[in-house]
């Protein structure tokens, strides 16, 4: 069965500061992983995804996400943060036993601070 | 291209009613899946649809069901509604790579009284 885990609820990190989104999955096989954003009462927007290729991965609003094989990780990372990054952020798998089926993390909430 | 679509975009109903939810995908996209999402349960996958079959489904009760139609366009209907069926229900399309992205919808809140 494949899984996915964001180990932090909230993120808490002042403008300017580089943001981190811890996620960690397991499945059997090559995963296909992605990150989303939701900002409030709207649908989840698309950020990256990893498939195939070089691990580090560039996504929109100058988000990327790099992929570890051994540690089975996907952080997504943000240089310098943006008040408006503040959102609900989900990690998503793809592989393994369930193909076409998404599993998605619990998600995790990031305030930026002025 | 015009992203995926979600009618009604709120709805309220009361306990024991029946709702039926349409979805539709972004052109060209075959693959529709449902979500619901709640504060305490979060992203909860209910069922995918490709090419008007049922490919994958999730563990919800058969009050939840669903369809996709020739045009891909795919509506769920949830019957004898529970409190606990208030949520938002996102609609996701995507093509049929398996590496392709899932494209969501505004979602659909569902309040049930």
């Amino acid at each position: 069965a494949q899984s996915v885990a964001q180990p932090e609820d909230q993120v808490n990190v002042a403008e300017g500061n580089p943001l981190t989104v811890k996620c960690t999955y397991s499945v059997s096989g090559n995963p296909y992983l992605f990150w989303y954003v939701q900002y409030p009462n709207r649908g989840l927007q698309f950020l990256l995804k990893y498939i195939t290729g070089d691990n580090l991965v560039k996504g929109s609003y100058g988000f990327e996400a790099e992929f570890n094989k051994s540690q089975t990780s996907f952080h997504l990372k943000k240089p310098s943060a943006l008040v408006s990054d503040s959102a609900l952020y989900f990690c998503a798998v793809r592989g393994g036993h369930s193909w076409g089926k998404f599993q998605f993390g619990a998600g995790t909430q990031v305030v930026v601070t002025p | 291209k015009a992203g995926v679509t979600q009618t009604p975009r709120y709805l309220i109903k009361t306990r024991g009613q029946q709702v039926t939810l349409s979805c539709s995908p972004i052109s060209g996209h075959r693959s529709v899946s449902w979500y619901q999402q709640t504060p305490g349960q979060g992203l909860q996958f209910l069922f995918e649809y490709f090419s008007e079959t049922q490919r994958n489904k999730g563990n919800f009760p058969g009050r939840f069901s669903g369809r996709q139609f020739s045009n891909s366009r795919s509506e769920m209907n949830v019957s004898t509604l529970e409190l606990g069926d208030s949520a938002l229900y996102l609609c996701a399309s995507s093509t049929t790579d398996d590496t392709d992205t899932q494209y969501f919808g505004p979602g659909t809140r569902l309040t049930v009284l």
